[in-house]
């Protein structure tokens, strides 16, 4: 099992323009999200999806769309980037069980120029 | 709206001391809680997670926890750290109120010296 992966590990990008995080899973897990983690502020929640064809809000939606393709995929999409969305993304996924705990990916480190 | 608080950005402990790192949450019923370590340039993995049960859970690497509820503390501790737990880690909290994802703390910073 590859666990939940990230496409690509590395992007530059200029102010303005737009590009899409890939995710997947392998584990048949229901819920995947999207962080981001900023220097000393943690990981705050960006979008989740608890099932296939819904998606929800998090904490710092602005600026970023998702698709939940299938249940193994989860896509985060910049429409216009802008230097305040230079951070590392992780992507993660949880399955049903009672602990809720959730796996993460290795995360893409993106700088806006 | 619920909250994690790590007071302590940075921690320095010597190689086989005992350590402790301080998490404080604010959540209004019974929360599931989590320990997460981050290796330099890595993702995150789960060390331990409480959610019901013995307030003393055990985790990966020789870490534990207790759950304090009336001090609203998850305090990760080890008995002798080892060089090769130097990382970073985040206590979290499920977001709950029907709101699915998870709350983080801004991390400690674990420095080991020989």
């Amino acid at each position: 099992n590859a666990g939940v992966t990230q496409t690509p590990k590395f992007q530059v990008l200029k102010t303005g323009q737009s590009m899409t995080l890939q995710c997947a899973q392998d584990m048949n897990h229901n819920s995947m999200y999207w962080y981001r983690q900023d220097p000393g502020m943690g990981l705050r929640l960006i979008y989740y999806s608890a099932s296939e064809g819904t998606t929800d809000k998090g904490e710092v939606p602005n600026g970023y769309n998702v698709s939940r393709l299938n249940k193994r995929e989860f896509s985060l999409r910049l429409e216009s980037a802008a230097p305040s969305q230079t951070s590392v993304y992780f992507c993660a996924s949880r399955g049903a069980s009672g602990g809720r705990e959730q796996f993460f990916g290795p995360g893409t480190r993106l700088t806006v120029l | 709206a619920q909250s994690v608080t790590q007071p302590d950005i940075h921690i320095t402990v010597s190689e086989g001391a005992s350590l402790e790192l301080r998490c404080n949450y604010s959540y209004g019923a019974t929360p599931y809680l989590f320990w997460y370590v981050q290796s330099p340039g890595q993702g995150l993995q789960l060390l331990l997670k409480y959610f019901s049960g013995d307030t003393l859970v055990q985790g990966i690497k020789g870490f534990e926890a207790e759950f304090k509820r009336s001090q609203s503390s998850f305090n990760l501790r080890k008995p002798s750290v080892h060089w090769s737990d130097a990382a970073e880690d985040f206590c979290a909290v499920n977001r709950g109120g029907g709101a699915d994802g998870l709350t983080f703390g801004k991390g400690t910073h674990l420095i080991i010296q020989p």
